[in-house]
């Protein structure tokens, strides 16, 4: 049962570092969406991404943040300089269909920013 | 600006008997809704849904009735069972072509007791 695959599970990073999440899709979707979870919150949609495009980013913060899903491997969202207010949940999801609610989401990377 | 809300963080009930979980939105161009269960350390699951077309649709022991006037859904578990203890999210997507992007509130825990 290859579902959603998100590595690593629990990250820790010291204010200023880098974060790299990493998320495989089911098997045969090319579309991809990440969301956060902030303490005490729901979830937020952050970006859409297809196979080496990005759909709809107007969900994630203009700076520090970026994410790729290139045409092998698996997506990547990158922090830079991060800082305690990231201190998240972030959970991927994807879909077969694009432009879909049905998204079936992975079991999220906990980040800790000491 | 929280379009869905769940404003009970919690509920407990008694197996056998019936839970209630309540939601509201704000955002009237919403026009599909979703009702996720998270267990710990998991990534959301798919529970149920419903188009804004209906106002009730069911599956199983899970009925969710949409109010489209009230703005107002609920999910209903009946009978309830332990292995329901969970946190429920609710989410709503709106079309234009932005139907990927859920909006979710912020989840009420569910304890079934034996």
């Amino acid at each position: 049962n290859a579902g959603v695959m998100q590595n690593p599970r629990h990250l820790v990073r010291r204010r200023g570092q880098e974060a790299r999440l990493r998320c495989s899709p089911v098997k045969g979707h090319s579309h991809v969406y990440w969301y956060r979870q902030l303490p005490e919150e729901g979830l937020k949609f952050m970006v859409y991404l297809q196979k080496e495009n990005i759909i709809d980013e107007s969900g994630m913060p203009k700076e520090r943040f970026s994410a790729e899903f290139p045409k092998e491997g698996p997506s990547i969202l990158r922090i830079q300089q991060v800082v305690r207010g990231d201190s998240a949940a972030y959970f991927c999801a994807s879909s077969e269909l694009p432009h879909t609610d049905t998204q079936y989401f992975g079991p999220g990377t906990r980040l800790t920013v000491l | 600006d929280q379009q869905v809300k769940q404003n009970s963080p919690s509920l407990s009930v008694q197996e056998g008997r019936i839970s209630i979980l309540n939601c509201d939105y704000t955002n009237s161009m919403f026009d599909y809704f979703l009702w996720y269960k998270k267990y710990p350390a998991e990534g959301p699951t798919f529970l149920i849904s419903i188009s804004s077309i209906k106002d009730k649709n069911e599956d199983g022991r899970f009925t969710v009735f949409l109010n489209k006037s009230a703005k107002h859904l609920s999910l209903h578990i009946v009978p309830s069972q332990p292995g329901d203890s969970a946190v429920y999210f609710c989410a709503a997507s709106g079309g234009g072509g932005s139907n990927y992007k859920l909006t979710f509130g912020k989840g009420t825990l569910l304890t079934v007791n034996p």
